[in-house]
């Protein structure tokens, strides 16, 4: 049963133009949630947080907007850069904060 | 600081044979994870251990699967007997708190042929 959910496989993007990434969840009891990016032969690396206490979260080109009622997350990038080409995952917790559960990945291709 | 370190990197096994990774943490982080992420799906953590207990297994097939921190340090986790379908990257992380996410190593990949 996959809670976390990313239902775009890839997406390509011209460089310089905004990228958004998004991923949906079911359990409502999550209120934490994370975005990692990976690099081929790479563990994931952190990227961008945001709790469910705010609805944005904001890291220099980096924008992670919640929308709770939806169950709804997204990830902004502007402008995009060649070197933001990568896998990126959305993880999400429940109010333990311990485990995470991730969602399958988007494959971002930047086009210079 | 130094990262997550995993070794080996890459694992090619024949099915009903064993085989063991082993991760060595960030230093001080309390919290260490193992993730199975098969390829075109997320990772999905197997065990995690807080110090040199286990605080979460219950997603790990304890019946071919078994994973020890000694000393609340050092990871190792084994296989045996491997199935066709544990051919993975196998990834370890460690966390300060994990409000904060995970550090993660580089992974192993392992083939089961």
């Amino acid at each position: 049963d996959q809670q976390v959910k990313q239902n775009s496989p890839s997406l390509s993007v011209q460089e310089g133009r905004i990228s958004i990434l998004n991923c949906d969840y079911t359990n409502s009891m999550f209120d934490y949630f994370l975005w990692y990016k990976k690099y081929p032969a790479e563990g994931p690396t952190f990227l961008i947080s945001i709790s469910s206490i705010k609805d944005k979260n904001e890291d220099g080109r980096f924008t992670v907007f919640l929308n709770k009622s939806a169950k709804h997350l997204s990830l902004h990038i502007v402008p995009s850069q060649p070197g933001d080409s990568a896998v990126y995952f959305c993880a999400a917790s429940p109010n333990t904060g311990n485990q995470f559960y991730f969602g399958t990945g988007t494959s971002l291709t930047v086009i210079p | 600081e130094a990262g997550v370190a995993q070794s080996p990197r890459y694992k090619i096994i024949e099915k009903r044979q064993s085989v063991a990774f082993w991760c060595n943490p960030i230093s001080g982080h309390a919290t260490l994870y193992w993730y199975q992420q098969i390829l075109g799906q997320g990772p999905k953590l197997l065990i995690q251990f807080q110090n040199n207990g286990v605080v979460d297994d219950s997603q790990l097939p304890k019946d071919r699967f078994s994973a020890e921190r000694l000393k609340g340090v050092d990871s190792t986790l084994k296989i045996q007997p491997a199935k066709l379908e544990d051919s993975a990257v196998y990834l370890c992380a460690s966390s300060l708190n994990s409000l904060y996410g995970y550090t993660f190593g580089s992974g192993t990949r392992l083939t089961v042929v």
